[in-house]
């Protein structure tokens, strides 16, 4: 079956614009995932959802960040007036549900951001 | 917040042969699970092997097998007859079994591992 997927691949966008990143996770998985990948940096958490609900959005750096799963499949991840600092690669992963703890996340190719 | 910490950004390997990649974490968690994911050029997270805190068995997975030393919060992935398609960025990743920060992974820096034929 189909994986969990991203669009763009790439983004390239200039200082102080608004970008929007989508996932579209495994058919059926209702916990859905975000990390930041910065370069040589492992993947840090951004937030997740279970269903359409930000369970947990702590790892959002600050005000610009926000994200919106408004079916609980789909999710888009919203920067605004991006900074140099916001390159990086934005992964998305999801998994069947959280309350299983040991459940594998399913993670998609991400999207290389390049704020220049 | 848990830390782990991946204190080998390189190693290489031949060919056919063993590889042992380290990780230590930092918890006061006694519910937990360990991961080891493997990342190629193509940037997609593949996992490779995990082990529940909880149990004292290593886990294995074909040519993968862990050394969990909970007590001393050490948790070593070695790759046995080691291929080309190995090579890869390997990172170590914890999780929570419980509380607030249940739905979220924390990675080290990673481990990049070459592969010499």
């Amino acid at each position: 079956g189909a994986g969990v997927s991203q669009t763009p691949s790439n983004k390239v966008t200039e200082k102080g614009k608004y970008v929007e990143l989508r996932c579209d996770p495994i058919s059926g998985h209702t916990a859905l995932y975000w990390y930041r990948q910065s370069l040589g940096q492992g993947p840090e958490f951004l937030i997740y959802f279970q269903g359409t609900g930000a369970a947990d959005d702590s790892g959002l750096p600050n005000d610009r960040f926000f994200a919106v799963r408004p079916e609980g499949s789909v999710s888009t991840l919203k920067i605004q007036r991006t900074e140099r600092g916001d390159s990086a690669v934005y992964l998305c992963a999801s998994s069947p549900a959280h309350t299983i703890n040991y459940n594998e996340q399913f993670f998609g190719p991400g999207t290389r951001l390049t704020v220049l | 917040a848990q830390t782990v910490t991946q204190s080998q950004p390189e190693m290489s390997v031949q060919e056919a042969e063993t590889v042992t990649l380290s990780c230590t974490y930092d918890t006061s968690e006694s519910d937990y699970y360990l991961f080891w994911y493997k990342q190629p050029p193509s940037r997609q997270m593949i996992l490779v092997i995990r082990q529940e805190a909880y149990k004292q068995q290593n886990a294995t997975e074909n040519r993968f097998s862990v050394n969990f030393q909970k007590a001393a919060k050490s948790f070593s992935l070695k790759i046995s007859d080691s291929q080309l398609g190995d090579a890869a960025m390997y990172f170590c990743a914890y999780r929570s079994g419980r509380g607030s920060t249940l739905g979220r992974l924390y990675f080290g820096r990673g481990t990049q591992l070459t592969v010499w034929p």
